[in-house]
């Protein structure tokens, strides 16, 4: 059973441009979670997403950030018009179910540098 | 929501028991605690979640003590390759939206030969 893929592993950009970064859930999980993590820091909440809707996305910022997990594909992370600050390694994670003890499997991540 | 507090960093030897501690004094009824490892340029890798008492595993043992305000992450015999960040973690177990996981900066251990 394949674990959590992500694509790119790595990305670069030029400030102005967009990311596009995917995930593909683990087989059999339909609940799919974004996190960013910046140097030297611990991962941090950005959406959280079943298939076709977006539950949290509460530590997504408002502008130039969006997610979805449409009914067919992968998850997609977009970032409009990135800036400097967008640098960081972004990871996706699937669980089977939400709530409980559902344990988060986690993807190895895409590594975004803006120029 | 409760705060974790972690040491920053600690050193060991190969084949010595290493012992993280956490601290969480606010955790909630409906909380339980999860530890993750990450190794440099990876995702997050689970290694075990309690409730409370002890709870072992084929990689490290998690012990509660019955108040809860604390919890400790036990790896035996640890080799070089245990080098990485252990993260600990509090999880509300009522999320009806979701488990997001809140991350702190870790306990970042090293070991050596």
């Amino acid at each position: 059973n394949a674990g959590v893929m992500q694509n790119p592993r790595h990305l670069v950009r030029r400030r102005g441009q967009e990311a596009r970064l995917r995930c593909s859930p683990m087989k059999g999980h339909s609940h799919v979670y974004w996190y960013r993590q910046l140097p030297e820091e611990g991962l941090k909440f950005m959406v959280y997403l079943q298939k076709e809707n977006i539950i949290d996305e509460s530590g997504m910022p408002k502008e130039r950030f969006s997610a979805e997990f449409p009914k067919e594909g992968p998850s997609i992370l977009r970032i409009q018009q990135v800036v400097r600050g967008d640098s960081a390694a972004y990871f996706c994670a699937s669980s089977p179910q939400a709530g409980g003890q559902e344990t988060q499997y986690f993807g190895p991540g895409t590594r975004l540098l803006v120029l | 929501l409760a705060k974790t507090t972690q040491p920053i960093s600690m050193d060991s030897y190969e084949g010595q028991e290493v012992n993280i501690t956490c601290s969480h004094n606010n955790i909630a009824t409906n909380d339980y605690i999860t530890w993750y490892q990450q190794f440099p340029s990876q995702g997050p890798r689970f290694i075990i979640q309690g409730y409370k008492t002890k709870v072992t595993n084929e990689v490290a043992s998690l012990f509660i003590p019955a108040d809860r305000k604390s919890s400790t992450l036990s790896l035996p015999r640890v080799s070089l390759s245990d080098t990485a960040v252990y993260y600990c973690l509090v999880v509300n177990i009522l999320t009806g939206g979701g488990n997001k996981l809140t991350f702190g900066t870790g306990t970042q251990l090293k070991v050596e030969l």
